[in-house]
């Protein structure tokens, strides 16, 4: 059972340099979302996804960009990093309200990013 | 916009002993989440709260929802050093369910 996976697990990048993380689910879930965690800012959205082909922004969008081609898998990209993008980002994905009302998040591992 | 809040943000705890802590959001919502987090590790699901005055006990935590106040508590009982971790509670809200966290409260527990 896969569940949520991301990848990688660990990046160093240097300023200005780009960079893709993937999130897949194997859930069929529809809402997909993408978070970064900060000492003492508890978890804050980016981007998040409530279908194939569609993306919305979150509360910190600002420096990345997402993509949801195929359902089972939502993309942040970093254009141009910054140190302060330093953080560990999470992916969650959980069914959609229309079909269920418990619309609890399930999480990957999360991918720690050092931005130098 | 929603936000969450979640107090005290740092608990210490005495083992054996009991405890409560609170989350409280801005907004009308009928879910809500409670997650743990160990340092270095992902978000495990521990409850989920899904219609005013709903309980839930795992084992010695024991989390509750009161809509109308808009407010949940989680109650330890017997407080154990496996319980130290931080825990975040999550709200549900607007149109497209988007999840919101409190910045999570972070357990220790002492001897």
């Amino acid at each position: 059972n896969a569940g949520v996976t991301q990848t990688p697990k660990f990046r160093v990048l240097k300023t200005g340099q780009s960079m893709t993380l993937l999130c897949a689910q194997d859930m069929n879930h529809e809402y997909m979302y993408w978070y970064r965690q900060d000492p003492g800012m508890g978890l804050r959205l980016i981007h998040y996804s409530v279908g194939e082909g569609t993306t919305a922004k979150g509360e910190v969008p600002d420096g990345y960009n997402v993509s949801r081609l195929k359902k089972q898998n939502f993309l942040l990209g970093l254009e141009s990093a910054a140190p302060s993008q330093t953080s560990v980002y999470f992916c969650a994905s959980s069914y959609a309200t229309s079909k269920s009302k418990n619309t609890e998040a399930f999480f990957g591992q999360g991918t720690r990013l050092t931005v130098v | 916009e929603l936000k969450v809040e979640q107090n005290p943000l740092f608990l210490s705890m005495q083992e054996g002993k009991n405890y409560t802590i609170y989350c409280n959001y801005s907004t009308t919502s009928d879910r809500l989440y409670w997650y743990r987090q160990d340092p270095g590790k992902s978000l495990e699901s521990l409850f989920v709260l899904l219609s005013n005055g709903a309980v839930k006990q795992e084992g010695r935590l024991m989390a509750s929802l009161d809509t109308k106040a808009r407010l949940s508590t989680l109650h330890i009982t017997a407080a154990v050093h496996d319980l130290s971790a931080t825990y975040f509670c999550a709200v549900v809200a607007g149109a497209n369910s988007k999840l919101t966290f409190g910045k999570g409260i972070t357990l220790s527990v002492r001897p």
